[in-house]
């Protein structure tokens, strides 16, 4: 069946250094691919998306290739900030024409000053 | 436009009461989704809504779980007869549905359950 695997966190990091989350799914078709953010005490927040192949969804420094041949969106920030520490989502949607989306289980990223 | 909101934020009640949850879309949003999230575990689909009509369960939905949206505006989620395991934060979010592939999702802050 569908599904996002994620990497296992919690990530811990020195403000600016670089990040890297990976992500991979499996899935009919071709979905959207979604990364969503959640901060501590709020609701998800979509934090960027690519709907093809080749596409890279960026925002806020944070930048992901929608990659068919790997099945993967692999998340990057080339300089984190105390900030960025928060939940991240990998997710997919659309996938043969399903409106029900997957995400993965969610990677905890903590940035020290 | 003030997004997706839910109430109540927090509800402790109960094993054994029924509960009932609300959300409040962004206006225009023709698709309304509810999940179920727990501690370390992404958001777990529940059902979603095209305007009023419930178009997809999940079959992992217990039958004392139920949700409307009777005008394709709000919408509401009631479980029956609360267990323990019911406990989790229930998350509620709305998507534009035009056509084309425009999936993208807007959630709530979430109603937060706790069983005792």
């Amino acid at each position: 069946g569908d599904s996002v695997t994620q990497m296992e966190g919690p990530v811990t990091l020195s403000e600016e250094a670089f990040l890297t989350i990976n992500c991979t799914y499996t899935a009919t078709g071709y979905p959207s691919l979604f990364w969503y953010v959640q901060y501590p005490g709020e609701g998800l927040q979509l934090l960027l998306k690519a709907t093809k192949a080749d596409d890279k969804g960026s925002n806020k420094g944070f930048e992901a290739t929608y990659r068919k041949e790997t099945t993967s969106f692999h998340l990057e920030k080339g300089s984190v900030q105390v900030s960025d520490s928060a939940v991240y989502f990998c997710a997919h949607h659309g996938a043969g024409g399903s409106y029900i989306p997957t995400f993965g289980r969610g990677t905890s990223l903590i940035v020290h000053p | 436009d003030t997004g997706v909101s839910q109430n109540p934020r927090h509800k402790i009640t109960k094993r054994g009461q029924n509960v009932t949850f609300r959300c409040d879309p962004i206006s225009e949003h023709n698709r309304l989704y509810w999940y179920r999230q727990t501690l370390g575990q992404g958001p777990e689909f529940l059902t979603y809504f095209q305007n009023e009509a419930q178009l997809e369960k999940s079959r992992l939905l217990s039958d004392r779980f139920s949700a409307e949206r009777p005008k394709g505006s709000f919408s509401t989620l009631e479980i029956q007869r609360t267990e323990q395991g019911d406990s989790a934060m229930y998350l509620c979010a709305s998507s534009p549905g035009q056509a084309g592939n425009n999936y993208e999702q807007y959630f709530g802050p979430g109603t937060r359950l706790t069983v005792t």
